[in-house]
């Protein structure tokens, strides 16, 4: 059964460091989405693409995140400068559209910022 | 504003026993409403899906799930409980008329332990 992947699994890095987290999304979707959960709170919308450009985003997505679709199978989540409150899982999802599919989700990156 | 609510972070059950996990919702419009299942070290994994028709959906693993419109819930249900469904549940709505890449609204997630 094709998966979402994440890589990788866990990253450490400073403040003010520039973090990219990667994700192979299932062959046949269109549409992708970034998503992280903050430890013990909510699982958080971050912006979703399609058709190599941003259709949505989230007010939690500032300047300092941006997305791409580098080649035909790759998804990146970058942020320039992280900061502390960046620390939690950021989990990739795929899906084909429309109002009644299900999203398709990755088993997430932790981010940890020192 | 669209949200989710799970009230209980914590459900505790008996194997064999029936297991309730509550999800209550708010949206603008007609709910389309999903329910995922998070074990240690995975992503989320996708149990069951309610978008219109019968009240009574039937997903993975013996799972059901309630729609009930009156009391904008959609509750998730197993008739007899097993150690291995002891995981993190998720419930997520998405609002019809949202974008129609359709972001997800997520609750804060019920841990659910079923001891022997």
């Amino acid at each position: 059964e094709p998966e979402v992947t994440q890589t990788p699994s866990h990253q450490v890095t400073q403040m003010g460091q520039e973090v990219i987290l990667r994700c192979v999304p299932i062959s046949n979707h269109l549409y992708f989405y970034w998503y992280r959960q903050i430890l013990g709170q909510k699982v958080e919308f971050l912006v979703s693409f399609y058709n190599n450009e941003i259709s949505e985003k989230s007010e939690i997505f500032d300047d300092q995140f941006s997305v791409e679709r580098p080649d035909g199978s790759n998804f990146t989540l970058k942020i320039r400068s992280t900061k502390l409150e960046d620390s939690a899982m950021y989990f990739c999802a795929s899906g084909q559209g429309g109002m009644g599919n299900e999203q398709f989700f990755g088993p997430g990156t932790r981010l940890t910022v020192l | 504003a669209q949200s989710v609510a799970q009230p209980e972070d914590q459900v505790n059950v008996a194997e064999g026993n029936p297991l309730t996990v509550k999800c209550t919702y708010s949206v603008s419009g007609n709910p389309y409403l999903f329910w995922y299942v998070q074990y240690p070290n995975r992503g989320l994994q996708f149990l069951l899906k309610y978008i219109t028709g019968d009240n009574l959906v039937k997903g993975s693993y013996g799972f059901e799930a309630e729609f009930n419109k009156s009391q904008t819930s959609f509750h998730l249900k197993k008739p007899s409980a097993l150690v291995s469904d002891s995981a993190l549940y998720f419930c997520a709505v998405r609002d019809d008329r949202g974008s129609t890449l359709g972001r997800l609204y997520f609750g804060r997630g019920t841990q659910l332990t079923v001891w022997p």
